[in-house]
């Protein structure tokens, strides 16, 4: 079974730009988490997406959005960019495991903000 | 607001010791405790815990989880260089059906030979 693609694999925009990551789940899993790896921050929830819907969101600004599309690949956008948001952007898919979730991690996608 | 504390933060062993890595938590609605070992790439699946007591292995990983005090410990015999890494911890709570992990800032092991 093929595991979760992102693309780009890497990625250089100026501040102001904007951006979209995406993401495709492993076949069959229908969850797809989006996270943001700092240094200082470690990895951050952004948001959760499960058959199209939004189901959690971290506390991150209206500038980070996603949305799923119906064969469970997932997009991130990140509008009016910051050199904060300079990161590595990961997306984790996930399938019900009995009460929870088992959840496995794309590459990434490191962005660099200039 | 849910809360993940791992230590130390970081650690330098030499080949063959044994670490214990620690992972503290508060979390509503808990779930499952995770966790996950991270070289220069994305986080790969270890171990999921979600019963007090029961202690999972894998090889010369093992982890145990105490519901009651809410914390997690993670150890490693015969440390090699290879377990070179971050190790990170990371609980699943919620409420009602939604999915969320929270991650501590993770524990960087160097093992020396």
């Amino acid at each position: 079974k093929a595991g979760v693609t992102q693309t780009p694999r890497y990625l250089i925009k100026t501040r102001g730009q904007q951006v979209t990551l995406s993401c495709s789940p492993i076949s069959g899993h229908r969850s797809v988490s989006w996270y943001q790896q700092t240094p200082g921050q470690g990895l951050q929830f952004l948001f959760e997406y499960f058959s199209e819907t939004q189901r959690n969101k971290g506390n991150f600004p209206g500038r980070f959005s996603g949305r799923q599309f119906s064969n469970s690949r997932s997009e991130m956008n990140v509008s009016t960019l910051e050199l904060g948001d300079s990161a590595l952007y990961l997306c984790a898919s996930g399938i019900l495991a009995g009460p929870t979730y088992e959840q496995y991690f794309g590459p990434g996608t490191r962005l660099t903000v200039t | 607001e849910d809360k993940v504390v791992q230590s130390p933060l970081s650690l330098v062993v030499h080949e063959g010791d044994t670490v214990t890595l620690n992972c503290s938590y508060e979390v509503t609605n808990f779930r499952s405790l995770l966790w996950y070992k991270q070289e220069k790439k994305a986080p790969t699946f270890l171990f999921m815990l979600t019963s007090s007591g029961i202690e999972k292995k894998s090889g010369r990983l093992s982890s145990i989880l105490d519901k009651k005090e809410l914390f997690s410990i993670l150890n490693i015999t015969a440390t090699q260089t290879g377990d070179s890494a971050v190790y990170l911890c990371a609980v699943e709570g919620s409420g009602g059906s939604n999915y969320k992990l929270t991650f501590g800032k993770g524990t960087l092991l160097t093992v020396n030979p």
